[in-house]
């Protein structure tokens, strides 16, 4: 079964738009982490987010993180085609340490 | 080497036949999963090794499964008398300990299909 729940399912902006994708997951974690799939075969990791962190950014993406809701939100500024993909959130368990993915979000950015 | 390399990158196989997938992880990198993707769908856990404790093998959907990893490096995955359902994407990963500070670093994966 997967940990995390990713909303929405499916994304479609314009460039130069913002993107917002959201997680939500179950059990305590040791830290999330996102990560981006270009054309269904390797995964790209983008950021990883410990779980007394509250924000964290990297260029263009800024990553939240509300364990009170357990909840996370990859957000992508400024989008370009480029970042056409799907955008998975993982979590690691502070139980295990298990890597669990989410069902991901396609975001489809229109030139 | 630089990244995760697996092999093959395609593989086509009767139904019935055995298939053997590899992983060569980072060196260095004590943490190693499997995971299968199929067509539009998420990662389904399969299994993780992590140094020289015992596998975690939770997520291997059958008996037909089976995954080892010699000398704390390579893996192989195997898979036994192949079904139709089994064709996916066959993901692996592999990290650092812990991955309190770090990601983990993904192969382009090998994609099987079962005939």
């Amino acid at each position: 079964s997967q940990q995390g729940e990713e909303d929405p399912q499916a994304l479609s902006i314009q460039e130069g738009e913002n993107a917002t994708m959201n997680c939500s997951y179950k059990t305590s974690i040791n830290n999330l982490q996102w990560y981006r799939q270009n054309s269904g075969r390797g995964l790209v990791h983008l950021i990883l987010i410990r779980s007394n962190e509250r924000e964290k950014h990297s260029g263009r993406l800024r990553v939240t993180l509300d364990t009170s809701k357990k909840s996370s939100s990859l957000l992508i500024t400024a989008s370009r085609a480029a970042d056409t993909a799907s955008y998975f959130c993982a979590t690691v368990s502070s139980n295990d340490y298990k890597l669990s993915f989410g069902a991901g979000t396609t975001v489809t950015v229109r030139a | 080497g630089a990244g995760v390399s697996q092999s093959p990158s395609n593989k086509v196989t009767e139904k019935g036949k055995d298939v053997e997938l590899r992983c060569d992880p980072i060196s260095g990198h004590t943490a190693l999963y499997w995971y299968r993707q199929s067509l539009g769908q998420g990662l389904e856990f399969l299994i993780y090794f992590q140094g020289n404790s015992a596998p975690d093998k939770s997520g291997l959907p059958s008996d037909r499964f089976s995954a080892e990893r010699t000398g704390g490096s390579v893996s192989t995955l195997t898979i036994q008398r192949t079904q139709q359902e089994d064709s996916a994407v066959y993901l692996c990963a592999s990290s650092w300990p812990w991955t309190d500070n770090y990601g983990y670093t993904f192969g382009s994966g090998t994609r099987l299909t079962v005939v």
